[in-house]
């Protein structure tokens, strides 16, 4: 049982290009989240998804796009990277929505645009 | 809107004490919160989950409290160790989401 995991760990990219971070699990959970964190900050939740097929947008959303084509993946894309996304992005997921269950997160993927 | 704050930012203490770590949140309206451990370049471990109906928590040494209506919740550490040494963020949940913390890096000297 892997848990959830995050490909790539780490990333070097130039501004205007593009990548996906993928994110998988294999615990079933409807509930997928991708957030970012910033030094001296909390986490903020970019964009959820409450199961295969559907997404919905968190806090801060611009500049980001978000597939879950399969129940086990989420994917974020990044279609022209920016400096200000330099951050450390973790990806998590739960049974079901955030009002009673934990969230299970991944080892973060640390993405620089320089 | 929720804001979530952490008290103090950093704190070293020596081995062996019992400490303290603070949560505050402006609005009493949660699910539940958690707390969460993040050692350095890694992920986020869950320690304690709270639900908005509960008044406290407890895991080994570890024994977090939820007072919904001052907004205030306190992580008690007891007989701090070196492998405690990380940093300390909580979560509210509220609607859809988390709304987390700065956190609390906590050094446990030998």
């Amino acid at each position: 049982n892997a848990g959830v995991t995050q490909t790539p760990k780490f990333r070097v990219l130039k501004t205007g290009q593009s990548m996906t971070l993928l994110c998988a699990q294999d615990m079933n959970h409807e509930y997928m989240y991708w957030y970012r964190q910033d030094p001296g900050m909390g986490l903020r939740l970019i964009h959820y998804s409450v199961g295969e097929g559907t997404t919905a947008k968190g806090e801060v959303p611009d500049g980001y796009n978000v597939s879950r084509l399969k129940k086990q993946n989420f994917l974020l894309g990044l279609e022209s990277a920016a400096p200000s996304q330099t951050s450390v992005y973790f990806c998590a997921s739960s049974p079901s929505g955030t009002s009673g269950y934990e969230q299970y997160f991944g080892p973060g993927t640390r993405l620089t645009v320089t | 809107k929720q804001e979530v704050t952490q008290i103090p930012a950093a704190l070293s203490v020596p081995e062996g004490e019992n400490l303290v770590l603070n949560c505050s949140f402006t609005d009493s309206a949660i699910y539940n919160l958690q707390w969460f451990r993040q050692d350095p370049g890694k992920g986020l471990t869950s320690l304690l989950l709270i639900q908005s109906s509960q008044r406290e928590q407890t895991s080994g040494r570890l024994n977090a409290s939820l007072d919904k209506s001052s907004g205030r919740s306190t992580l008690y550490i007891a007989a701090s160790q070196p492998g405690d040494s990380a940093t300390y963020l909580c979560a509210v949940s509220s609607n859809y989401q988390l709304i987390w913390g700065a956190g609390t890096k906590l050094i446990i000297k030998p």
